[in-house]
Order: structure tokens, then C-alpha cells, then sequence
């Protein structure tokens, strides 16, 4: 299983753009890059899923360079609703791996 | 997306009782659901892997004969937690697999008095 590193927390403005940064520098040829959302006392709620290059969707945009050692979840202009914990995962979602969560990212959204 | 129900949100019980969570996959078959625990201000912990109709996989640490985990259909597995003891209180959490992505119950709270 991929190991994952995230910086431990992160504050922001409203209206910024967020990017955090995720290392998986032991990353399989099968996984994948999936990116998670938790508020206080909530399970985690799907972001974002990507393999290679870039992925965007209506909340947020996955960028992975060709080496697949890192991604970055970017996060178009914050509200003080981001606040929250962001969590990346990596793993064979195919074969439905067993989920190792790393210490996550705090992001905190200030007014 | 997928939705994964999870009941109680919230329980609290007196030391020494059992106290049942049950993890539902609401619109989806799940043969694997994955539970956890949190507690404040860390991240989550695998307990165990619950495979439908098998023995869940428990991860180092975890005590099987504590934490009961049962998975009778591809709709629902429970948790059991037997003789709970203060230090059981916690968040814990299921989660199940589709369409390649991975979904969460909403947790329960735990709270053993």
C-alpha cells in the first residue's frame, strides 16, 4: 500500500485558491488518486479520483505529473464551507484496496 | 453518489453492555465494507475488512472477540462492540466500494459511560 504524505494544515482566505499537495512516491502502476472531505463528527465525502494528468470536476480539479509521485487537489476559490479535513488516498480501486488514510490536511478558511 | 446509511449516528451506553452499528448500502451491492475508528482531532483507522459471507480480515491490534463484525447480505454488515469499556468510546466509521470509488456512512459516536 502507498504511503501518503500531505502537509499537516493549511490556512486560506475566502475567494483563494487552495492547492494542497500529496506525496505517494511508492505509488503501484494500478492505483489511483482519490481525494476526501471530512467535517467534524461526518464520514469522509468523495472529492476527486484521477490516474494521470489532470482531472476536473464541478468541486475541484487533480493534477498528477507523468511520474504519478504526487498530486495536487486545487480548490477554486474557497469558502469558510471548506473548512475541513482533505485526505488523500491511493490504491487499486479496481480490486477495492484496503483504505490506509494518512494524517490528512486541516484546512482552515478564514474570512 | 452512491449512498452508504449508517445507524445509530449516536449511542450511549453504560460499561459492560454491547452496543450494535449497522452499515447499509443503500443503492448497491457491497461484498466488502471496510470499517473504522476515529478519535478527536486524528484520522481514521482501519479496524477490519468485512467480506460478505466470511470471516472479516481484523488488522493488527484489533481484538475480534470485542469488535463483532458480521456480514449476513451484500446490503449490510454490523459492528458489534461487546462489553464496552470507556476507552471504547469513539467515532467509527463503514464504508463500501462502487463504481470504483469508495463511499462512507455518516459515523457513529460512541460514547460509553
Amino acid at each position: 500500500l502507498a504511503k501518503t504524505t500531505q502537509p499537516i494544515s493549511m490556512d486560506s482566505y475566502e475567494g483563494q485558491e487552495v492547492n494542497i499537495t500529496c506525496s505517494h512516491n511508492n505509488i503501484a502502476t494500478n492505483d489511483y488518486i482519490t481525494w476526501y472531505q471530512q467535517f467534524p463528527s461526518q464520514g469522509p465525502r468523495f472529492i476527486i479520483q484521477g490516474y494521470k494528468t489532470k482531472v476536473t470536476n464541478e468541486v475541484a480539479s487533480l493534477f498528477i505529473p507523468a511520474d504519478r509521485k504526487s498530486s495536487t487537489l486545487s480548490l477554486p476559490r474557497v469558502s469558510l464551507s471548506d473548512t475541513a479535513v482533505y485526505y488523500c488516498l491511493v490504491g487499486d480501486v479496481t480490486g477495492g484496496f484496503k483504505t490506509i488514510f494518512g494524517a490528512g490536511t486541516r484546512l482552515f478558511v478564514k474570512a | 453518489g452512491a449512498v452508504v446509511s449508517q445507524h445509530p449516528s449516536r449511542v450511549i451506553c453504560k460499561s459492560g453492555t454491547s452496543v450494535k452499528i449497522e452499515c447499509r448500502s443503500l443503492d448497491f451491492q457491497a461484498t466488502t465494507m471496510f470499517w473504522y475508528r476515529q478519535f478527536p482531532k486524528q484520522s481514521l483507522m482501519l479496524m477490519a475488512t468485512s467480506n460478505e459471507g466470511s470471516k472479516a480480515t481484523y488488522e493488527q491490534g484489533v481484538e475480534k472477540d470485542k469488535f463483532l463484525i458480521n456480514h449476513a447480505s451484500l446490503t449490510l454488515s454490523t459492528l458489534t462492540v461487546t462489553s464496552a469499556h470507556p476507552e471504547d468510546s469513539s467515532f467509527y466509521i463503514c464504508s463500501a466500494y462502487t463504481d470504483e470509488k469508495l463511499f462512507f456512512g455518516s459515523g457513529t459516536q460512541l460514547s460509553v459511560l
